[in-house]
């Protein structure tokens, strides 16, 4: 089945610095790719839709400045969480579906990266 | 999308069959509904979807009621690794840009 893979699991980073999250498509293409944040005990809320070779789309509240988004090849997406705070400590997930001769899989999510700004 | 209702939590014994019910009173006629489900510090796994027919998968089957307004979704022999959130979501199928929101889910666990 379509695997979506993410790297790192986990990462702790001081508070001021940037953090890359990447989120690979190992075995299908994906033009779209959805970014996730998810606080403890809480729900996933989605933050952006990423679209490859163009700008990305972002939810109501999110800071596009502040999440920087770029999908700038079929099986790659990542996430960069700029200037991290304390309250940026998060999980944060992305998902993609598989599209193929016009059908549209369900989409398939990756396992995650656990971030922790000190 | 519509909006889901679930229970906040259930629970089963081991190698029985766990039943979780949904409630979807406002879905549309081109709307699905998904069930996915999070077990602790991993990325959502997707369990089965349908439109309005019984689906059946290896993982589990979900029946939906003949107006929609409702389904269940069945895991037939439950575990201990079957003990996780699951979400059931309607969505409409509109192709890869179509994204899922995410509810509270229904918080399942299965007692040895």
């Amino acid at each position: 089945g379509a695997v979506v893979s993410q790297h790192p699991s986990w990462v702790i980073c001081k508070s001021g610095t940037s953090v890359k999250i990447e989120c690979r498509s190992l075995d299908f293409q994906a033009t779209t790719m959805f970014w996730y944040r998810q606080f403890p005990k809480q729900s996933l809320m989605l933050m952006a839709t990423s679209n490859e070779g163009s700008k990305a789309t972002y939810e109501q509240g999110v800071e596009k400045d502040k999440f920087l988004i770029n999908h700038a090849s079929l099986t790659l997406s990542t996430l960069t969480v700029t200037s991290a705070h304390p309250e940026d400590s998060s999980f944060y997930i992305c998902s993609a579906s598989v599209t193929t001769g016009g059908f549209h899989s369900p989409l398939h999510f990756g396992n995650g990266t656990r971030l922790t700004v000190t | 999308d519509a909006k889901t209702t679930q229970p906040t939590s259930m629970d089963c014994a081991e190698g029985r069959a766990a039943n979780l019910p949904c409630n979807h009173s406002t879905i549309s006629g081109n709307e699905y509904v998904y069930w996915y489900r999070q077990i602790h510090s991993q990325g959502p796994q997707y369990i089965i979807h349908g439109l309005k027919n019984n689906e059946t998968n290896e993982m589990a089957s979900l029946i939906i009621t003949e107006d929609r307004k409702s389904s269940t979704l069945i895991l037939p022999h439950a575990t201990l690794r079957d003990t996780a959130v699951y979400y059931c979501i309607v969505r409409a199928y509109t192709g890869a840009n179509s994204k899922l929101t995410f509810g509270k889910g229904i918080t399942l666990s299965v007692r040895p």
